[in-house]
């Protein structure tokens, strides 16, 4: 079936350093794929999507590329504030005619958190 | 649009007694998912809604489940004679689906139910 895997945390990063939360899957045929991001004591936020190979998707700075050959969508920011402190769930929702395109498959998410 | 509404926000109950969630999805949306999170992993999809009709039950939603969308609007999750296992965080979202699941999933914020 599917599976999201992505890196475990807690990521601990200094304000206005580089962040990669990695993110890769298995699914069958053509899945889109997805960043949310859940604050302290909020629901969960769509962050990003990708709907096919190559899609670059991006929102407040941060991106996330549709990587077919490696089956991966790593999330990627340039300079983290604290105010990026939150969980970041990697998703996946399956391919056309799968049979699972309606739901979402969720990696166990990776917790950030940004310090001075 | 008043986004994804859940409730209640918290409930506590003892063990065996049955407990029900309520969902308001955005309006216009047609298609309605639940899921549950437990402490430490990403959600995992339980069931979902086309208009009234509910198209797929995951494996994980026991015959002490059951979940309604009357007339394709609101939605609830019933959850008969409660076990402590079934304490969790249970997530509500809602899309405006066609085809192929590419669509945008926005969830609610949650109920978060302790089972004692």
């Amino acid at each position: 079936g599917d599976s999201v895997t992505q890196m475990e945390g807690p990521v601990t990063l200094s304000e206005e350093a580089f962040l990669t939360i990695n993110c890769t899957y298995t699914a069958t045929g053509y899945p889109s794929l997805f960043w949310y991001v859940q604050y302290p004591g909020e629901g969960l936020q769509l962050l990003l999507k990708a709907t096919k190979a190559d899609d670059k998707g991006s929102n407040k700075g941060f991106e996330a590329t549709y990587r077919k050959e490696t089956t991966s969508f790593h999330l990627e920011k340039g300079s983290v504030q604290v105010s990026d402190s939150a969980v970041y769930f990697c998703a996946l929702s399956g391919g056309v005619g799968t049979g699972t395109a309606s739901k979402l498959t969720f990696g166990t998410g990776t917790r950030l958190q940004v310090t001075l | 649009d008043t986004g994804v509404s859940q409730n209640p926000r918290h409930k506590i109950t003892k063990r065996g007694q049955n407990v029900t969630f309520r969902c308001d999805p955005i309006s216009e949306h047609n298609r309605l998912y639940w899921y549950r999170q437990t402490l430490g992993q990403g959600p995992e999809f339980l069931t979902y809604f086309q208009n009234e009709a509910q198209l797929e039950k995951s494996r994980l939603l026991s015959d002490r489940f059951s979940a309604e969308r009357p007339k394709g609007s609101f939605s609830t999750l019933e959850i008969q004679r409660t076990e402590q296992g079934d304490s969790a965080m249970y997530l509500c979202a809602s899309s405006l689906g066609g085809t192929g699941g590419r669509e945008t999933q926005y969830f609610g914020p949650g109920t978060r139910l302790l089972v004692l």
